[in-house]
């Protein structure tokens, strides 16, 4: 089975600039996750779904930031404008309430802004 | 608040030691408990996980970890640590799998 795929793997922007971080959960999965990784802070929870609705978006960083899952198949996370200490990587996570607790990680989105 | 802490920020040991990272959580019930590897240039794996019942654990990768409640603490271990282990090394602790808290990490180095 197709683990969590996340597109693209690496992404160089310019500050001002729109990101768009793209996430296919493993099929089946009913909660999707978006972590943000960085030197400085770790691994942060930024916001996660269930049944593509959005239930914490407490770790948002703010405004400039928004996520959506439109479907049960895919989810993005925006950045607007995007600004140089958003650099990180990005991981998409997902999990099946239905068989346990256990996160699967996607690859991650190595992001570097300008 | 949940939390989890990893005090070893770095360890390095020699191929065929063995290897034990510790981590350390606070909350307030019996959290799960989670240990992931993360490669360079990867996402993370799990390695293992503890929900209930035997407290020792095995995982995949010859490792295994502990849970010890009167210490609050959930070690990894490995009687024999290959090469192909360097790697961060995360302890995450969660209720009902959605709030997990990850640990800053330990990155493991395996000396020839």
């Amino acid at each position: 089975d197709a683990g969590v795929i996340q597109s693209p793997r690496h992404e160089v922007t310019e500050m001002g600039q729109e990101v768009t971080l793209r996430c296919k959960p493993i099929s089946g999965h009913d909660y999707l996750f978006w972590y943000r990784q960085t030197m400085m802070r770790g691994l942060e929870l930024l916001i996660y779904f269930n049944n593509n609705v959005p239930i914490d978006d407490s770790g948002m960083p703010e405004d400039r930031f928004s996520a959506k899952m439109p479907n049960a198949s895919f989810s993005n996370l925006k950045i607007q404008p995007s600004e140089p200490r958003d650099s990180a990587v990005y991981f998409c996570a997902s999990r099946d309430s239905g068989r346990g607790d256990t996160q699967y990680f996607g690859p991650g989105t190595r992001l570097t802004v300008l | 608040a949940q939390s989890v802490t990893q005090p070893d920020i770095h360890i390095t040991v020699s191929e065929g030691a063995s290897l034990e990272l510790r981590c350390n959580y606070s909350y307030g019930a019996t959290p799960y408990l989670f240990w992931y590897v993360q490669s360079p240039g990867q996402g993370l794996q799990l390695l293992l996980k503890y929900f209930s019942g035997d407290t020792l654990v095995q995982g995949i990768k010859g490792f295994e970890a502990e849970f010890k409640r009167s210490q609050s603490s959930f070690n990894l271990r490995k009687p024999s640590v290959h090469w192909s282990d360097a790697a961060e090394y995360f302890c995450a602790v969660g209720l009902r799998g959605n709030d997990m808290r990850f640990g800053a990490g330990t990155r493991l180095t395996v000396k020839p």
